[in-house]
């Protein structure tokens, strides 16, 4: 594997169920990204770790909760979603540190809520 | 608060035309770097070209290039010799320069077509 991978690719999801969405990075990078994407709406970021530790949380309900085990691993656990959290859910890693700290990111999870 | 804005919805391009993709950007801050992202249909979003404000020559990769326009806030993709493969959506994305900034604000984006 390189790059960023995600699974699940799609997911499908009651209201009352719980998922986790998983994130894995292979380019050796510290900072990790959660970000949700909706149409005609900019990207949403919700989470980053650095270090392994969360360094950005943007007023995400707490129905969303990730999860950094190491470096290289990201989570996001849902529990109790809504409809309008039906969206792609994207991830990213970055060097941060380096100059331009641009992100790489994953393929996306297309979640939808029923 | 840094806003981007992406005034184009959706363009259209004859392939090995020209197209340009309008970008602008808030800010009081000067340290500062811009992105621009490509998504293609069902596939992931992949880094296009890059700019530090404090840089004054336009970032140049292959037939991509930018025109950045400090003091009007502007930073515009040029696409040349347009090919099938650059129909996807197209992100403006802004990063604060200070150490330990992480959060990327992104623009609504613009979808290309590119038609045979």
């Amino acid at each position: 594997e390189t790059g960023v991978t995600q699974t699940p690719r799609h997911l499908v999801m009651g209201m009352t169920n719980k998922k986790s969405l998983k994130c894995e990075q292979h380019l050796g990078h510290n900072a990790m990204y959660w970000y949700k994407q909706s149409a005609k709406k900019p990207l949403e970021l919700m989470f980053v770790y650095s270090l392994e530790e969360r360094v950005e949380n943007n007023s995400v309900p707490s129905r969303f909760s990730p999860e950094c085990p190491n470096s290289s691993h990201l989570f996001l656990h849902l529990h109790t979603l809504q409809p309008e959290d039906s969206a792609l859910y994207l991830c990213a890693s970055s060097q941060a540190g380096a100059v331009y700290n641009e992100q790489f990111f994953g393929p996306g999870t297309r979640l939808t809520v029923l | 608060a840094q806003t981007v804005t992406q005034s184009q919805p959706e363009m259209s391009v004859q392939e090995a035309e020209t197209v340009t993709l309008s970008c602008t950007y808030d800010t009081s801050e000067s340290d500062y770097y811009l992105f621009w992202y490509k998504q293609p249909p069902s596939r992931q979003m992949i880094l296009v070209i890059r700019q530090e404000a404090y840089k004054q020559q336009n970032a140049t990769e292959n037939r991509f290039s930018v025109n950045f326009q400090k003091a009007a806030k502007s930073f515009s993709l040029k696409i040349s010799d347009s090919q099938l493969g650059d129909a996807a959506m197209y992100f403006c994305a802004y990063r604060r320069g200070a150490s330990g900034t992480y959060k990327y604000i992104f623009g609504t984006g613009t979808r290309l077509k590119v038609l045979a």
